[in-house]
């Protein structure tokens, strides 16, 4: 099973529209991060947001974060197709980042 | 450009070969780190180094072979590989290798094994 886990996998939106996506992850965690990858190229690190944080905003990001419920979203404003890319979360776990598998976002001019 | 290049971007082998990955940081980091992207697969870590020395080895075979010269150089050696490990390798840096660090990524070589 993951340690972090992006819903949907993937999502595909008119140019304006807002994006969001999920990540929950299952052990305690003091900070969380989202990256960015276009295809067939390098991650790019987009936010962290620590645990004792329940919103971070980066331009058109918006990042939540709800220990409670071991979750976390990624909201993107109005979207660009620019912005078609895979967006990852990465908790740490065992002293290691972990991964999720991405949720591909798709924005059509 | 985020500082950390890789070389060569695009790499066919056949199991036989030798040949090794480039990675280097202009960043100043301390930690550098493989990972492997596969279809359908999660962002897997291979090798970490921290200060030159391996902190981790993720069960990775022997056939993947790191090297760390310098805090800013990072190579992995390939030999008699499997199509199976035909994939995106990416490099990574960071300041330190905690959890809590930003890490900033190469665009990878994609490897492709016959």
């Amino acid at each position: 099973s993951q340690q972090g886990e992006e819903d949907p996998q993937a999502l595909s939106i008119q140019e304006g529209e807002n994006a969001t996506m999920n990540c929950s992850y299952k052990t305690s965690i003091n900070n969380l991060q989202w990256y960015r990858q276009n295809s067939g190229r390098g991650l790019v690190h987009l936010i962290l947001i620590r645990s004792n944080e329940r919103e971070k905003h980066s331009g058109r990001l918006r990042v939540t974060l709800d220990t409670s419920k071991k979750s976390s979203s990624l909201l993107i404003t109005a979207s660009r197709a620019a912005d078609t890319a895979s967006y990852f979360c990465a908790t740490p776990h065992t002293g290691k980042l972990i991964f999720g598998q991405g949720t591909t976002l798709q924005v059509k001019p | 450009e985020t500082g950390v290049t890789q070389t060569p971007r695009h790499l066919v082998m056949g199991m036989t070969n030798k040949k090794s990955l480039k990675c280097e940081q202009h960043l100043g980091h301390n930690a550098m780190y493989w990972y492997k992207q596969s279809a359908k697969k999660p962002l897997e870590l291979m090798f970490v180094y921290n200060f030159k020395e391996q902190t981790e080895n993720n069960s990775v075979p022997s056939r993947f072979s790191p090297e760390c010269p310098n805090s800013s150089h990072l190579f992995l050696h390939l030999h008699t590989l499997q199509p199976e490990d035909s994939a995106l390798y990416l490099c990574a840096s960071s300041q330190e290798s905690t959890t809590q660090e930003t890490q900033y990524f190469g665009p990878g070589t994609r490897l492709l094994v016959l």
